[in-house]
């Protein structure tokens, strides 16, 4: 299903902890995305990476961080720095300029 | 960098009728324009999309349409059914290259 997976689906967090949500793609795509989704505030872009070993931050980067160490995966650190990390978190991956970006289902992250 | 605005919010129809969802960008040199519609606990996916060269797009009932000169453009459903309820989202291609969304419009369709 899709060629973008992310995991896990559902992440509980403490207060305080760092937690890494996975993204990888099949799709041998260039560009991968982090969206963070709020109730009525639609999709806000995290980090962005163009191509490997290279990435950029986005509208919301604070309390956030990312690797690219390859083409395949883009793996998102929620630091303790991020101060209010309950959200819906998506993935996305689009292969050039101007064309579809598809979504990973997305994980849900609940700090307790 | 680009801002894009989407209205209305929230939109509730009967069933057959037809749903318009508009949305406003800022930056000119955006060109590119895709809607994802977003069903509960789901991922985004791509309905219909419309680049800067062409002012209408269709796809069996739903059709795109863009007036770059006003910098907006909208989303229309005809026929409507139950199925379409979800969450539509329009976006624009930004200056650096990334997708900039509207925040969303909920489509109630009422049997």
């Amino acid at each position: 299903d899709g060629g973008i997976t992310q995991s896990p689906k559902y992440l509980f967090r403490k207060e305080g902890q760092n937690v890494t949500l996975s993204c990888e793609q099949n799709l041998n795509h260039d560009a991968m995305y982090w969206y963070r989704q709020d109730p009525g505030q639609g999709l806000r872009l995290i980090y962005y990476s163009q191509i490997v070993n290279d990435f950029q931050k986005g509208d919301i980067a604070e309390g956030y961080s990312v690797s690219r160490e390859k083409k395949e995966s883009f793996p998102l650190t929620v630091t303790s720095a991020q101060k209010n990390p309950t959200a819906f978190y998506l993935c996305a991956s689009s292969g050039q300029l101007n064309t579809e970006a598809f979504f990973g289902q997305g994980t849900r992250l609940t700090v307790v | 960098g680009e801002n894009v605005e989407q209205h209305p919010s929230t939109l509730s129809v009967q069933e057959g009728d037809s749903a318009v969802i508009k949305c406003t960008y800022s930056d000119s040199a955006s060109n590119y324009f895709p809607w994802y519609k977003q069903e509960l606990g789901k991922r985004p996916q791509l309905i219909i999309d419309i680049r800067s060269n062409v002012g209408e797009k269709k796809d069996q009932r739903i059709a795109v349409t863009l007036n770059k000169t006003a910098k907006h453009f909208s989303l229309h459903i005809t026929e409507t059914q139950p199925e379409d309820s979800a969450v539509y989202f329009c976006a624009g291609l930004s200056g650096y290259s990334t997708l900039t969304f509207g925040k969303g419009t909920m489509l109630l369709v009422s049997p």
